[in-house]
């Protein structure tokens, strides 16, 4: 079973503040990394997918870095608020079978 | 809009019972995959299915099957339900090749 792990396990920021999350994974047979967004009572939804080593991805205040050598990425989310709330997973794909093997995730709570 | 239906949000079974969560995909998609979700532990992976009639176990098969008669819809079966399957349940659907999952909005078991 791949190892893929996410910190911090829980985060609870103020609004406006900024915030990042790290999700590392193994550094063979590398593939992908997808980033998710799971709000309360909702669907996974897709943020990004990231293939090339040094890849930066960019969707209005949230962005991701990928470092495939070193086995890791990380999440940038730019002055929070309230509907950033949610739980943030990450996944590594190793292009085999299409599966993909999730990271536990990091749960960001935003408070006014 | 594309969409992955789950058959249903909650269910509660009793121990020992045959329980069946159906999930439906529009998007002609060739893979389906089943995962559970547990507090600290992630998305884990049960079945997965890269075409019809055809499958795959996960990391964690043990305790249930499932069925694959026609491309959109992907069953999971609990042959004799029981306390330690309590979970939410997701259904993920994905095209060979590429791009992300999508996901249903996920079916919360629970077996007294």
């Amino acid at each position: 079973i791949l190892n893929v792990e996410q910190s911090p396990q829980s985060l609870h920021v103020q609004e406006g503040d900024s915030t990042n999350f790290t999700c590392s994974f193994p550094s063979s047979n590398f593939y992908a990394l997808h980033w998710y967004r799971w709000e309360t009572a909702k669907s996974p939804e897709a943020l990004f997918v990231m293939t090339l080593n040094g890849d930066e991805k960019k969707k209005g205040r949230i962005s991701a870095t990928l470092n495939t050598k070193e086995g890791y990425s990380y999440l940038y989310i730019k002055g929070s608020q309230p509907e950033d709330s949610a739980t943030y997973l990450c996944a590594f794909d190793s292009g085999t079978a299409s599966k993909l093997t999730f990271g536990t995730g990091t749960r960001l709570q935003v408070t006014l | 809009d594309v969409k992955v239906t789950q058959s249903s949000r909650y269910l509660v079974k009793r121990t020992g019972e045959k329980v069946f969560l159906e999930c439906v995909q529009d998007m002609d998609h060739e893979n389906m995959f089943w995962y559970r979700q547990d507090p600290g532990l992630g998305l884990r992976l049960i079945y997965f299915s890269y075409d019809v009639k055809m499958k795959e176990k996960g990391d964690i098969p043990e305790g249930y099957s499932v069925s694959r008669e026609k491309k959109e819809r992907f069953s999971l079966i609990l042959e004799s339900a029981s306390t330690n399957q309590t979970s939410m349940y997701l259904c993920a659907s994905r095209l060979t090749g590429g791009g992300g999952y999508t996901f249903g909005s996920g079916t919360r078991l629970t077996v007294v």
